[in-house]
């Protein structure tokens, strides 16, 4: 299996501009979930889906942003306006089942907004 | 809510042991361990769930204590390749994770 795979890996917009980013999780797992990491904050839980169902997403930090699972072999994460202030690496896992298995994570997109 | 994961660094000369803490002041459903080389994501090394188990992993292994919604990692004889940031990630349901925010390791020669 090729993993978890994001795009694109570097993502440098301006200030104002829409932002999508991508993520196409293992096949066969059902849970698909969105993080933030940055110096400050650490790696905050941004969204996360059950069988393409947004369940929480408690975490976005505001109207700019959205995100959407149309099927289960994809999930976007759209910033728009964009602002410095979003500049992250963000990263989406997935996993199979319930609480007893652990997440895999794609290799991040990393944003920064000027 | 958070977990507090302790110590924040740690340096090790090749061959000894650390130990990572992480606590949580909410009931906890499971105990997820990771560790994050820089820039690279984050690599799954282990669960623990509630009921107070122990895992080992090569010669890295964990605890949790249920009671004391606490979780230890243990690293012995260490390597180079074990440098990296050290991870808990917290649920209290079969859900959702929410992550400490970390131990850096550190291994000198």
């Amino acid at each position: 299996d090729a993993g978890v795979i994001q795009s694109p890996r570097h993502e440098v917009t301006e200030m104002g501009q829409e932002v999508t980013l991508r993520c196409k999780p293992i096949s066969g797992h059902d849970y698909l979930f969105w993080y933030r990491q940055t110096m400050m904050r650490g790696l905050e839980l941004l969204i996360y889906f059950n069988n393409n169902v947004p369940i929480d997403d408690s975490g976005m930090p505001e109207d700019r942003f959205s995100a959407k699972m149309p099927n289960a072999s994809f999930s976007t994460l759209k910033i728009q306006p964009s602002e410095p202030r979003d500049s992250a690496v963000y990263f989406c896992a997935s996993r199979i089942g319930q609480g007893v298995y652990g997440y895999t994570f794609g290799s991040g997109t990393r944003l920064t907004v000027v | 809510q958070q977990p507090v994961q302790s110590p924040q660094a740690v340096i090790l000369r090749e061959g000894e042991d650390a130990v990572i803490n992480c606590s949580s002041s909410k009931a906890l459903y499971s105990v997820h361990w990771y560790r994050q080389k820089h820039g690279e994501a984050p690599v799954f090394l282990m669960i623990l769930l509630k009921g107070g188990e122990q895992k080992g992993h090569e010669k890295i292994s964990a605890s949790f204590n249920e009671k004391k919604q606490q979780s230890s990692l243990y690293l012995t004889a260490s390597q180079l390749s074990y440098s990296g940031t050290y991870f808990c990630g917290t649920s209290s349901s079969a859900s959702k994770i929410i992550f400490g925010s970390g131990t850096r390791l550190s291994i000198r020669p």
